[in-house]
């Protein structure tokens, strides 16, 4: 089956860095997304990853390896209005979104 | 900015009422899609649209059907609503062919129902 792990929360502290993973067993691929989820809000789009390596977007980073199935999302100078949810997804073989459950990140002062 | 917005934010139904969530997108997107998101679960897709009058399943199609008349328009539609579909449901748009690029999505801001 299809399967996008990623951790179900996490704490940082404002100033910091944090990275969020992601691994991903997907029937092909074509591409990776991530994102930004405040609560009670819509998902908003981060990056996209369908090379391997890292894309920098400002304090947002995003890294890919095809070979492993893994992904991470780099959040530099955290902000308190970080804290949201992060989703991947990876698009299959069929150009289906594969979601993960999503990381929950809690910022503190 | 592109807007894709939901008539209703949180909707209360009774097992076996006909629901209706509405769905408007403003940049002439060619692709709308209906998702429901539970906690603990990543995102599920119940159908899409790539034109109008056009209409694929997606992961969970059972128990819903939709309607795509006008492009900005992609309407969900609970036939008989159950207890089992008491979720948040997003719907999202997107421009240009499905796997193309990045072809990013655009969501709107959910529609919670909750079925008694």
């Amino acid at each position: 089956g299809q399967n996008i792990d990623q951790p179900t929360e996490m704490t940082a502290t404002e100033g910091a860095i944090v990275q969020i993973n992601c691994t991903y067993q997907t029937s092909g691929f074509n591409g990776l997304f991530w994102y930004q989820q405040h609560a009670g809000e819509a998902p908003t789009f981060l990056s996209y990853n369908v090379l391997d390596g890292l894309e920098e977007k400002g304090r947002f980073s995003s890294f890919l390896s095809r070979s492993k199935g893994y992904s991470y999302l780099l959040l530099k100078e955290l902000q308190m209005k970080d804290s949201a949810s992060y989703l991947c997804a990876v698009r299959d073989s069929n150009y289906q979104l594969i979601w993960g459950a999503g990381t929950k990140l809690i910022i503190k002062p | 900015d592109v807007k894709v917005t939901q008539s209703s934010r949180y909707l209360v139904k009774r097992t076996g009422e006909k629901v209706f969530l509405e769905c408007v997108q403003d940049m002439d997107h060619e692709n709308m899609f209906w998702y429901r998101q539970d906690p603990g679960l990543g995102l599920r897709l119940i159908y899409f649209s790539y034109d109008v009058k056009m209409k694929e399943k997606g992961d969970i199609p059972e128990g819903y059907s939709v309607s795509r008349e006008k492009k900005e328009r992609f309407s969900l539609i609970l036939e008989s609503a159950s207890t089992n579909q008491t979720s948040m449901y997003l719907c999202a748009s997107s421009l240009g062919e499905i796997g193309s690029g990045a072809n990013v999505l655009t969501f709107g801001a959910g529609s919670r129902l909750t079925v008694l």
